[in-house]
């Protein structure tokens, strides 16, 4: 089993659509969650941490459910600009001590007009 | 402020040959990834450091080496590259990896093995 998974969709919403993506993480001892946002043939760029007692910023809220294991992101007013490949992101511990940041494979959101 | 540099942007590589994906940051960086895209795929974390001279292996090391003798650098070497290295090559860093913690991204090697 894949240690964070996500749907890699395609997700296709009009404009002004609510659209929500779900990932799953495996290792309960993930500590730490993002979501991160990358444009095609782009580097991902950090959209937003998820804490435990969810968070918003503008149009998006992300939250995280530790008992089930899976993190959420909610986008909502689509713009055309938030076409793009969602990655969600878990930190999890190395034997040694160290932690490690490991991605989904990506949920791609294509907003037409 | 440059960020994380990543050199070459492309590169074609023959079957059998070898060589050396550069990363720099000058944002004083403890953690370090290599991370690998293939086309329509997540990444995948190749090596990682914690800091100058502390390397580990990632989910898929194989075929690659990797050093860290300072902070800023953070060198990928392939050995002897094969069609399966296809793939895009994204160094990260990031000061920890707590939970308000950001990586940031070079802008990637494209690396193609014929």
């Amino acid at each position: 089993r894949k240690e964070v998974e996500q749907d890699p969709g395609p997700f296709n919403v009009p404009e002004g659509a609510t659209v929500a993506f779900n990932c799953t993480y495996s290792n309960s001892a993930s500590q730490s969650f993002f979501w991160y946002r990358q444009d095609c043939r782009k580097e991902p760029k950090l959209l937003m941490s998820v804490y435990s007692s969810g968070n918003e910023d503008g149009r998006f809220t992300a939250q995280l459910n530790r008992a089930s294991q899976y993190i959420s992101l909610l986008i909502r007013d689509s713009k055309l600009s938030d076409s793009a490949t969602y990655l969600c992101v878990g930190g999890s511990m190395f034997s040694g001590g160290y932690n490690k940041l490991i991605f989904g494979a990506g949920t791609r959101l294509a907003v037409h007009p | 402020n440059a960020g994380v540099t990543q050199t070459p942007k492309f590169r074609i590589l023959k079957i059998g040959q070898s060589m050396t994906l550069q990363c720099t940051q000058d944002m004083n960086h403890n953690y370090m990834y290599w991370y690998r895209q293939d086309p329509g795929m997540g990444l995948k974390l190749i090596y990682y450091s914690v800091g100058a001279g502390i390397t580990d292996k990632g989910e898929v090391p194989n075929g690659y080496n990797v050093s860290r003798s300072t902070t800023e650098d953070f060198p990928l070497r392939l050995e002897l590259a094969a069609p399966s290295q296809t793939s895009v090559y994204f160094c990260a860093s990031s000061y920890s990896t707590g939970r308000n913690t950001e990586a940031f991204f070079g802008q990637g090697t494209r690396l193609t093995v014929v």
